[in-house]
């Protein structure tokens, strides 16, 4: 089974920047997504790591340790768009079974 | 283009009356998945194919049920719904392995 973790909410300041923190545990592992999901649409693929690093695009980077279970999406130069609910998910080894966590809403302040 | 399209966006159901939530997809993906999302909570799985290998979440109620007739298609059925399965409802898309998956509109399903 899985087990995924994220806080529930986050807020912080337009222009600044927000790491929203992820940790899982589960029976195998083959990756780990983070989905933007605005209130009443579908989720929106951000980022994918399957290998420990960091991996930059644009204004979103994400991050993986696998040895720790831990992952954050970072969040640069925020902007009022960005408000919204950010969804780690993992990917189990064996088939393609693909688990959301909970979701952390961020809300961006003026 | 939209490549993971569900209809309808809206459905309104009554207690008990079977309903159908329907998905296809352009993308010719191996790998289907359906998601029940109740507000402000993560998208729960409740199946997923991979071909036509059909895999069943241990905690989907038997009152769901799912057809994947081929690979463009899957659909959601809802034998007797309830109060409690008024949620949006999401399908995505995956070649599998470590590609993302996409998502549809999803369907929201309103129980009266």
């Amino acid at each position: 089974g899985q087990n995924i973790d994220q806080p529930t909410e986050m807020t912080a300041t337009e222009g600044a920047i927000v790491q929203i923190n992820c940790t899982y545990q589960t029976s195998g592992f083959n990756g780990l997504f983070w989905y933007q999901q605005h209130a009443g649409e579908a989720p929106t693929f951000l980022s994918y790591n399957v290998l420990d690093g960091l991996e930059e695009k644009g204004r979103f980077s994400s991050f993986l340790s696998r040895s720790k279970g831990y992952s954050y999406l970072l969040l640069k130069e925020l902007q009022m768009k960005d408000s919204a609910s950010y969804l780690c998910a993992v990917r189990e080894a064996a088939g393609n079974k693909l688990t959301f966590g909970g979701g952390t809403r961020v809300l961006v302040k003026p | 283009d939209a490549m993971v399209i569900q209809n309808p966006r809206y459905q309104v159901t009554q207690f008990g009356k079977p309903v159908t939530l329907s998905c296809s997809q352009t993308l010719n993906h191996n790998v289907m998945y359906w998601y029940q999302q109740k507000s402000s909570q993560a998208p729960k799985l409740l199946f997923h194919y991979y071909d036509k290998d059909f895999n069943n979440e241990a905690d989907t109620p038997d009152n769901f049920q799912s057809r994947r007739p081929n690979t463009s298609f899957c659909f959601l059925d809802i034998r007797s719904p309830g109060l409690g399965d008024a949620a949006m409802y999401l399908c995505a898309t995956s070649r599998g392995g470590g590609s993302e998956a996409f998502f549809g509109q999803g369907t929201r399903l309103t129980v009266v």
